[in-house]
């Protein structure tokens, strides 16, 4: 069965550097999303991304946020100057039309910022 | 705005009890709802679905009715197993809303005893 794979497992980085997330959808889905999960919280959406764009995104998503697909197979999350509060656990998903049906999330990212 | 109440847990059971986890919703429209499960150390899987009213959403033993008239989605399991010991989030989706971003309930732990 198809994955979305994303890599690394689990990053650790020092407050105010960048980190690069990655991920790679299922070959033939169209929209792409981050969403994160700060440890022991609920799961909350981020950004979704569609033609190569942003078509939504949340208020936790701000400047030093972006998101970027750079070759048609990844989509890449960069947090630009990480805080302590960026730590938890980002998950990347895919799924071939909107309407959330049909999302194949990948096994997550735990960031850890100290 | 759209949101999703789950009963706070964490719930334990033993092994072939019945199982309950509540969830309601608010949305404008008519939302589709899912169950989504995280086992310990993965990512989200989806569980089950529903996308209109009085639908029976089910997947291994699990099943969920939607409810329009509650604004509810009950999670049900007649006899909880060891291995079913997870964190089970209940999502709705907007189907009106660009891109079908995901909106997630707090999450429930479930522990299920020998």
């Amino acid at each position: 069965e198809p994955e979305v794979t994303q890599t690394p497992s689990h990053q650790v980085t020092q407050m105010g550097q960048e980190v690069i997330l990655r991920c790679v959808p299922i070959s033939n889905h169209l929209y792409f999303y981050w969403y994160r999960q700060i440890l022991g919280q609920k799961v909350e959406f981020l950004v979704s991304f569609y033609n190569n764009e942003i078509s939504e995104k949340s208020e936790i998503f701000d400047d030093q946020f972006s998101v970027e697909r750079p070759d048609g197979s990844n989509f890449t999350l960069k947090i630009r100057s990480t805080k302590l509060e960026d730590s938890a656990m980002y998950f990347c998903a895919s799924t071939l039309r909107d309407k959330g049906l049909g999302y194949t999330f990948g096994s997550g990212t735990r960031l850890t910022v100290v | 705005g759209n949101s999703v109440t789950q009963m706070e847990g964490p719930v334990t059971l033993s092994e072939e009890a019945f199982l309950t986890i509540n969830c309601t919703y608010t949305a404008t429209g008519y939302p589709s709802l899912f169950w989504y499960v995280q086992y310990p150390g993965e990512g989200l899987q989806l569980l089950l679905k529903a996308t209109k009213a009085d639908d029976k959403g089910s997947n291994k033993g699990f099943e969920a009715t939607y409810r329009k008239e509650t604004t509810s989605f009950h999670l049900e399991k007649g006899s909880v197993q060891v291995s079913d010991s997870a964190v089970y989030f209940c999502a709705l989706a907007d189907p009106y809303n660009q891109g079908g971003k995901l909106i997630f309930g707090q999450g429930t732990e479930l522990s299920v005893k020998p």
